[in-house]
């Protein structure tokens, strides 16, 4: 079955610290997409990034970066240089093509705490 | 407006007392999905419409639930006598394309249910 594994529960960090954002996955399928999310006090998720199954090139967008290792069914997301505005609870999320349907599967989500 | 709405805010019922959820989606956008959020959890997907076709209910926790986008925009949850397990937020989202869970989705604030 579908499956995405957040360990971490709640981070704490002193701003511009570097920190990762752990995510697992489990799925059958060979066609998926997985996603980041952020969820700001404020309570709207927003969308961060979208990786499909076939491309395990690492991304960077400025201070973000994601590493996806399908041989490890992993989907981590590093914050560099962190700002307490980057506080949240990230989400990772999964679809997968072939047999989801057209739910999105989420993680139960990191939260992140950046201290001045 | 330019991002996905909903109402109300905030809700309190009576156990047993049905309620009504509606969301705004993005205009034009064909993709629109219920989720769930219970306390400290990720989202948990309800139900999937393209346009006015409900194409995916399998998240929908029993028959009290019950959601309809009767003209391919406005949607709306109704849960009929609610108990108090019903009690979390309720978040609305919305993606351009038809393709499901793949795409990128825009959240709504969502609608904090208690039940008493």
């Amino acid at each position: 079955a579908q499956k995405v594994t957040q360990a971490q529960t709640e981070i704490s960090v002193v701003e511009k610290e570097d920190v990762t954002l752990d995510c697992v996955y489990e799925t059958r399928d060979t066609t998926y997409y997985l996603f980041w999310y952020k969820q700001p006090p404020s309570g709207e998720l927003v969308f961060l990034i979208r990786r499909n199954s076939f491309d395990e090139q690492n991304e960077i967008s400025g201070r973000y970066s994601w590493n996806f290792q399908k041989s490890t069914s992993s989907f981590n997301f590093t914050i560099t240089a962190s700002q307490v505005v980057d506080s949240a609870v990230y989400f990772c999320a999964l679809s997968e093509i072939d047999t989801g349907g057209f739910k999105t599967i989420f993680g139960a989500g990191t939260r992140l705490f950046v201290k001045a | 407006g330019a991002g996905v709405s909903q109402s109300p805010r905030y809700k309190v019922a009576k156990r047993g007392q049905d309620v009504a959820l509606r969301c705004d989606p993005i205009s034009g956008h064909v993709s629109l999905f219920w989720y769930q959020q219970a306390l400290g959890q990720g989202p948990e997907f309800l139900t999937y419409f393209q346009n006015e076709a409900q194409l995916d209910k399998s998240g929908l926790p029993s028959d009290r639930f019950f959601a309809e986008r009767p003209e391919g925009s406005v949607s709306t949850l109704k849960i009929q006598r609610t108990q108090q397990e019903d009690s979390a937020v309720y978040l609305c989202a919305s993606s351009l394309e038809l393709a499901g869970g793949y795409n990128e989705q825009f959240f709504g604030p969502g609608t904090r249910l208690t039940v008493l």
